[in-house]
């Protein structure tokens, strides 16, 4: 979906790096979440806000920190990159402020994909 | 705890085979159910959701899903399959009134021209 954006989309990097990885919306969503992906267990949740002002632990967030600088960015850190953090990251996005309190239906960015030496 | 299971981790077809892939949850309460697509190189795109009503819903490229309460499935299914539906499919369980998506495993579907 163009109206979620990662940067950068493959990135290369070695043990130890403090990595940043970007996103980006233009769909006026107030929530966004941070997935990575992993071969044979799906996506899972490392860390997720409802607003700028609040950002929450999903069920992996250990080695990893967020920042939400306004309501369409919300960066994911690395700050010391490990080998088994070598996966598909993906970003997501969705709105809780339609019909019935929320769509809940989640968009997605492109991905970033990240190798770890 | 809260789980997703997709008992199909690949499937191989031929065109115009029909398809259907399970989903299983484990979770009494209220919940929003996704099929999401991911094809080879792209991001996961929404094929479906149920929120209420109907519980057949119809998505895009001819897929629907049907929620049977009582067992707690959401099986994908689509009469004919082409060649452009290889791809990963994947499960998704809202918990209603909490942020918690769970994602099944994903089913690698692979379609033989």
């Amino acid at each position: 979906d163009a109206d979620v954006t990662q940067t950068p989309r493959n990135r290369i990097t070695k043990t130890g790096k403090r990595i940043m990885l970007e996103c980006s919306q233009t769909k006026g969503h107030d929530r966004m979440y941070w997935y990575r992906q992993d071969p044979g267990l799906g996506l899972r949740l490392i860390y997720y806000s409802f607003d700028v002002k609040d950002i929450n632990k999903g069920e992996i967030s250990d080695g990893y920190s967020v920042s939400r600088q306004a309501q369409a960015k919300f960066s994911l850190s690395l700050e010391s990159a490990i080998p088994n953090q070598t996966a598909l990251y993906f970003c997501a996005t969705s709105d809780s402020r339609g019909l019935a309190g929320g769509t809940d239906t989640q968009y997605f960015g492109p991905g970033t994909r990240l190798t770890v030496l | 705890a809260q789980s997703v299971s997709q008992h199909n981790h690949h499937v191989i077809l031929s065109e115009a085979a029909s398809l259907e892939l399970g989903c299983n949850y484990s979770y009494g309460g209220t919940v929003n159910l996704f099929w999401y697509v991911q094809y080879p190189g792209q991001h996961l795109q929404l094929l479906l959701k149920y929120f209420s009503g109907d519980p057949l819903v119809k998505g895009i490229k001819g897929f629907e899903a049907e929620f049977i309460k009582s067992k707690f499935s959401f099986n994908l299914r689509k009469p004919s399959v082409q060649w452009s539906d290889t791809a990963e499919y994947f499960c998704a369980v809202k918990i209603s009134g909490t942020y918690k998506y769970i994602f099944g495993t994903g089913t690698r579907l692979k379609v033989l021209a």
